[in-house]
């Protein structure tokens, strides 16, 4: 069965630094990865979407995958304080299969300080 | 407006008691989705469903029940509830790609089970 682990747990990143947020799988045959936002008592925002090995930028965000190395991160350039939130890697497994169920891992709560 | 809208936003029930939380989904997509979350586990799949009548077992299902009247509707049901279903619900939509899942949320439902 998947599974999904995110590091670190929390993140605190002063305001116009890079923060970097990582996220491991077990699956190698997983094909697309997400990432979402989640701030205090919300729902889910999906932030980037990517299917194939290298990088993928959304605005201020940009997500790299390696897939041999069974590794997806989050690069949030510039962060503000109304990026602070808690931050869900979603991994799931190859679409062939008639329904593909998204995994979760645990987060990343971002703290950016002014 | 919000695509994906649930209710109760937040509810206090007793042990034993049923609980009902539903689910409205304006995005017209076939798979809805519920999910609880709870700290040190993530985003846990309960049920989810095809499409109007259609209801699957996601991975945490004892307890609850699902109901699929319609393309635009998804209820979560515990028929007893009890302290442990104490948890944030949320309920998403999306739809099959060739590239994947990508699920929207809804805002959560708060359920504590005194």
């Amino acid at each position: 069965q998947q599974k999904v682990q995110q590091s670190p747990e929390s993140l605190t990143v002063s305001e116009g630094a890079m923060a970097s947020l990582n996220c491991t799988f077990s699956d190698g045959t997983s094909n697309n990865f997400r990432w979402y936002r989640q701030h205090s008592a919300k729902g889910l925002e999906v932030l980037v979407s990517i299917f194939s090995d290298g990088e993928k930028e959304e605005g201020r965000f940009t997500a790299h995958l390696n897939r041999a190395n069974l590794h997806v991160s989050l690069h949030i350039r510039e962060p503000q304080p109304s990026d602070s939130a808690v931050y869900l890697c979603a991994v799931s497994p190859i679409a062939s299969s008639s329904f593909s169920k998204l995994v979760f891992g645990q987060g990343t709560s971002l703290s950016v300080v002014p | 407006e919000a695509a994906v809208t649930q209710s109760p936003r937040n509810k206090v029930a007793v042990t034993g008691g049923k609980v009902t939380l539903s689910c409205n989904q304006t995005n017209n997509h076939n798979n809805m989705y519920w999910y609880r979350q709870d700290t040190g586990h993530g985003l846990r799949l309960i049920h989810y469903s095809y499409g109007a009548g259609s209801t699957e077992k996601g991975d945490i299902p004892d307890g609850y029940k699902a109901s699929r009247p319609s393309q635009e509707n998804f209820s979560l049901i515990l028929e007893l509830a009890t302290p442990s279903q104490t948890s944030v619900y949320f309920c998403a939509s999306g739809d099959e790609t060739v590239s994947g899942n990508t699920l929207y949320f809804g805002e959560g439902s708060r359920l504590i089970v005194v």
